[in-house]
């Protein structure tokens, strides 16, 4: 079963400093999106990306986030400068146009101190 | 804008007995899809089931069905025969279309199969 992976699994960093999780896709998947969870709390959307450009975003997106894919693989989402209130697990996930829905990756845990 | 509620923060259910989850959601869209996701204790998104708004016959994954009434905006989750692996938070979900736009979550179900 194809799977989405990302990387690292834990992180912490101080605040203000910048961080990148890091995702790779399902291999033929074009549609790519960022989600973050605050412990206790629901799954919100922050961006989708296709076609090498974001497609969609939330409000929570704001300038002090961005997203790339780097190469044919990768899908990247940076925080420039971390805040305390960004502490979450934040998911990728990925999906075809086809019926077998989304697929999420493990999450990444950022706990900001 | 779309809207998910679910309105249990939490149930539990006797292991080998039926527990069903409710979710009611808000849309002016005619086709969308509908999904509910499993996160267990380590918190990976696991996809349940998933519904197409324009088939009427309810989707149906093993233990898992749904009881999906579109004029009442209803999608609700059954699970037959528990079992203590289904211990998790339930999450509903709603996209406008399948595979290019974004979920919209409900705040979740937590369940509790008691052995």
């Amino acid at each position: 079963e194809p799977e989405v992976t990302q990387t690292p699994s834990h992180q912490v960093t101080q605040m203000g400093q910048e961080v990148i999780l890091r995702c790779v896709p399902i291999s033929n998947h074009l549609y790519f999106y960022w989600y973050r969870q605050i412990l206790g709390q629901k799954v919100e959307f922050l961006v989708s990306f296709y076609n090498n450009e974001i497609s969609e975003k939330s409000e929570i997106f704001d300038d002090q986030f961005s997203v790339e894919r780097p190469d044919g693989s990768n899908f990247t989402l940076k925080i420039r400068s971390t805040k305390l209130e960004d502490s979450a697990m934040y998911f990728c996930a990925s999906s075809d146009q086809g019926l077998r829905g989304y697929t999420f990756g493990s999450g990444t845990r950022l706990t900001v101190v | 804008a779309q809207t998910v509620t679910q309105s249990q923060p939490e149930m539990s259910v006797q292991e080998a007995e039926t527990v069903t989850l409710s979710c009611t959601y808000d849309t002016s869209e005619n086709n969308y899809y509908l999904f509910w996701y499993k996160q267990p204790p380590s918190r990976q998104m696991i996809l349940v089931i998933r519904q197409e708004a324009y088939k009427q016959q309810n989707a149906t994954e093993n233990r898992f069905s749904v009881n999906f009434q579109k004029a009442a905006k209803s999608f609700s989750l059954k699970i037959s025969d528990s079992q203590l692996g289904d211990t998790a938070m339930y999450f509903c979900a709603f996209s406008r279309e399948s595979g290019n736009t974004p979920l919209v979550f409900g705040k979740g179900t937590r369940l509790s199969v008691i052995a």
